[in-house]
């Protein structure tokens, strides 16, 4: 299994209050990503890095922003937490970030957020 | 912007049962990968399909790319209680990035 943890795996919050999520990886990859699960969404983009402070925005980025000051870490940070961002969260990671071939995203176990 | 449609959302069958699942777009994707995820955890690669028409099989697993790399579908052969999860298929453009998942298959095989 791919070296990565996500802390916390659960937490829960209200609206209002900042909160930062944390992926760690030991695999060295390039390339991290943070992704939001809902039903009937399936895996939809926050936002991505390809390096040390070197990040993108993705599909759904409005409300979040990350930090990437070390290879093995990618912050996911709510600023402001509402309750559209109750969630399940994702950070993969992947070597290339090109998937025309044979990449993959390899993916941590999850945090459940709640924002009452 | 690429989108992927799975059918059906939901799948409940015995063990011993076959089934299909599908993954369509009206995009064209140059690959295209099937993961697998289980209650609590994230999701898993299982396959990646890069030519159309490919046929690639996992054990009891058969996954078909779309002449037209369209579409894909996932068939199971005599579906056990360890398939059960949640399927998702995604698909990246022809750069290689711009890679979108579908909504997914949660598929239930009850013994």
């Amino acid at each position: 299994d791919a070296g990565i943890t996500q802390s916390p795996r659960h937490k829960v919050t209200e609206t209002g209050t900042p909160v930062t999520l944390r992926c760690h990886q030991t695999e060295n990859h390039r390339y991290m990503y943070w992704y939001r699960q809902d039903p009937g969404h399936g895996l939809r983009l926050i936002h991505y890095s390809y390096g040390v402070k070197d990040t993108d925005k993705g599909e759904v980025s409005d409300g979040y922003s990350v930090s990437r000051s070390k290879t093995e870490d990618f912050l996911l940070t709510l600023e402001s937490a509402t309750s559209s961002q109750t969630s399940v969260y994702f950070c993969a990671i992947s070597e290339s970030g090109t998937f025309a071939t044979n990449e993959k995203l390899f993916f941590g176990s999850g945090t459940q957020l709640s924002v009452l | 912007t690429q989108l992927l449609e799975q059918s059906p959302q939901f799948l409940s069958i015995q063990e011993g049962e076959n089934l299909t699942v599908y993954c369509n777009s009206s995009s064209v994707f140059s690959s295209l990968q099937w993961y697998r995820q289980e209650p609590g955890e994230g999701p898993v690669l299982l396959v990646t399909v890069v030519t159309g028409g490919e046929v690639k099989k996992l054990k009891r697993l058969t996954f078909q790319f779309g002449d037209a790399r369209k579409d894909s579908s996932l068939h199971i052969t005599a579906a056990q209680p360890g398939d059960t999860g949640l399927y998702l298929c995604a698909g990246s453009d022809n750069y290689g990035q711009n890679f979108v998942f579908g909504p997914g298959t949660r598929l239930s095989v009850l013994p």
